[in-house]
């Protein structure tokens, strides 16, 4: 079965700058990946669907990339409404595996 | 707009059973494949089963393989998710959510805890 492996698990930092998370797939999924971010006590947002294609409604400073087995999400210019907990979804098909997540916060 | 409510939650003892709803509004319900996802405490998103948007093909993740069915009825625009053989393990907040391979809408979820 496909296993989805995000790094960091915790990621600390400052309004204004910029990271990057990365999600592997162990094998490949093309570009059958999905970003979501979650707020404590919240429902999971969808980000980027296809690896790169943003979702309707979601700032530009968001952004994802790659194919095959490596992908990125890149926030840049963090705002505070950004710090919360982002997971990568393979959503190609059968399973529908997500990574284990990575909690953004505020340095 | 889009519209998923999940209800059916609540406290349930191990070994027994209980059944989810997720009712849909707002879009086209036979056009969209429909998913469960839960949360355990503190943890991460688990794909737990989905089913078609005809209905012909329900997955499930492989811990709740077995024990847990997903069903739709198209006439009152639900989705069912029948737990059976309960174990603590299986608590969690559990959303549904639309989509055909992203989920791009979900349901605010119901609590399950499994507890004596």
């Amino acid at each position: 079965d496909i296993q989805m492996t995000q790094t960091p698990s915790t990621l600390s930092a400052s309004v204004g700058d910029g990271v990057t998370i990365t999600c592997r797939a162990s094998q490949s999924i093309n570009n059958w990946l999905a970003w979501y971010q979650q707020k404590p006590g919240r429902a999971p947002k969808l980000l980027i669907y296809k690896a790169s294609t943003l979702e309707t409604g979601v700032p530009s400073r968001f952004s994802g990339s790659g194919s095959g087995t490596e992908f990125t999400l890149t926030i840049t210019s963090l705002q505070p409404e950004d710090f919360a907990t982002y997971y990568c979804q393979h959503c190609g098909g059968n399973p529908y595996v997500f990574g284990q997540g990575t909690k953004l916060e505020i340095k | 707009q889009v519209q998923l409510v999940e209800s059916g939650g609540g406290l349930v003892q191990p070994g027994r059973s209980l059944r989810l709803s997720c009712a849909a509004s707002g879009f086209p319900f036979s056009s969209h494949a429909i998913h469960w996802v839960r949360q355990a405490p503190g943890k991460g998103l688990e794909w737990v089963a989905t089913i078609s948007y005809d209905g012909t093909n329900k997955f499930y993740g492989d811990s709740v393989k077995g024990r847990f069915t997903i069903s739709r009825d198209t006439s009152k625009s639900t989705v069912d998710l029948q737990m059976n053989s309960l174990e603590t393990e299986d608590t969690a907040v559990f959303y549904c959510a639309r989509g055909s391979r992203e989920f791009d809408h979900w349901g605010q979820g119901t609590l399950v805890t499994v507890s004596s």
